[in-house]
């Protein structure tokens, strides 16, 4: 089983650009989660997924959108992309509440 | 609101040196509380946890406490490798429906031969 696979590993961008970062998990897991990693600023919460076809926004929601069309699916995407946005970007998943999170490999994005 | 306070890193120990990170929180409510390993190039992974006051999460050789009298989780390992060198992230899950982490800012961990 491969958990919660994450694609591109690596992107470059330039300003205004878009792109979708795409995570999927074989887990069967019913919540899904968006983080972003800065340094000295640990992992902070963009969206998250409590179950298909519902999503809520996080600690640092703007300039984001998501979707989970099904269970295993929940993309991220940067409609315009800024040089803020460049960050480590970590997909998530979590059987329930109080629950372990697994974590993917990671998408490392740079906005130039 | 919720929020967790770790020690500022880097931490540089040698070899079978102690260790100690510190992590204190704050929340309402009994938060599940987690410590999640971070090894380079890779994602997060769950190192130990504890649900409950006084429960002691343990794994790897790695124990912390759930002190809800001080409010803190703090992390120790009595003797310390070199490939336990990675970055260590405290969080907490408030008892709700969403299960959302809110998490320490990561203490990195350099151990020496």
């Amino acid at each position: 089983n491969a958990g919660v696979t994450q694609t591109p590993k690596f992107q470059v961008l330039k300003t205004g650009q878009s792109m979708t970062l795409q995570c999927a998990q074989d887990m069967n897991h019913n919540s899904m989660y968006w983080y972003r990693q800065d340094p000295g600023m640990g992992l902070r919460l963009i969206y998250y997924s409590a179950s298909e076809g519902t999503t809520d926004k996080g600690e640092v929601p703007n300039g984001y959108n998501v979707s989970r069309l099904n269970k295993r699916e929940f993309s991220l995407r940067l409609e315009s992309a800024a040089p803020s946005q460049t960050s480590v970007y970590f997909c998530a998943n979590q059987q329930g509440s109080g629950e372990t999170q697994y974590f993917g490999p990671g998408t490392r994005l740079l906005v130039l | 609101g919720n929020s967790v306070t770790q020690m500022e890193g880097p931490v540089t120990l040698s070899e079978e040196a102690f260790l100690t990170i510190n992590c204190t929180y704050t929340a309402t409510g009994y938060p599940s509380l987690f410590w999640y390993v971070q090894y380079p190039g890779e994602g997060l992974q769950l190192l130990l946890k504890a649900t409950k006051a006084d429960d002691k999460g343990s794994n790897k050789g790695f124990e912390a406490t759930y002190r809800k009298e001080t409010t803190s989780f703090h992390l120790e390992k009595g003797s310390v490798q070199v490939s336990d060198s990675a970055v260590y992230f405290c969080a907490l899950s408030r008892p709700s429906n969403t299960g959302k982490l809110i998490f320490g800012q990561g203490t990195t961990l350099q151990v020496k031969p």
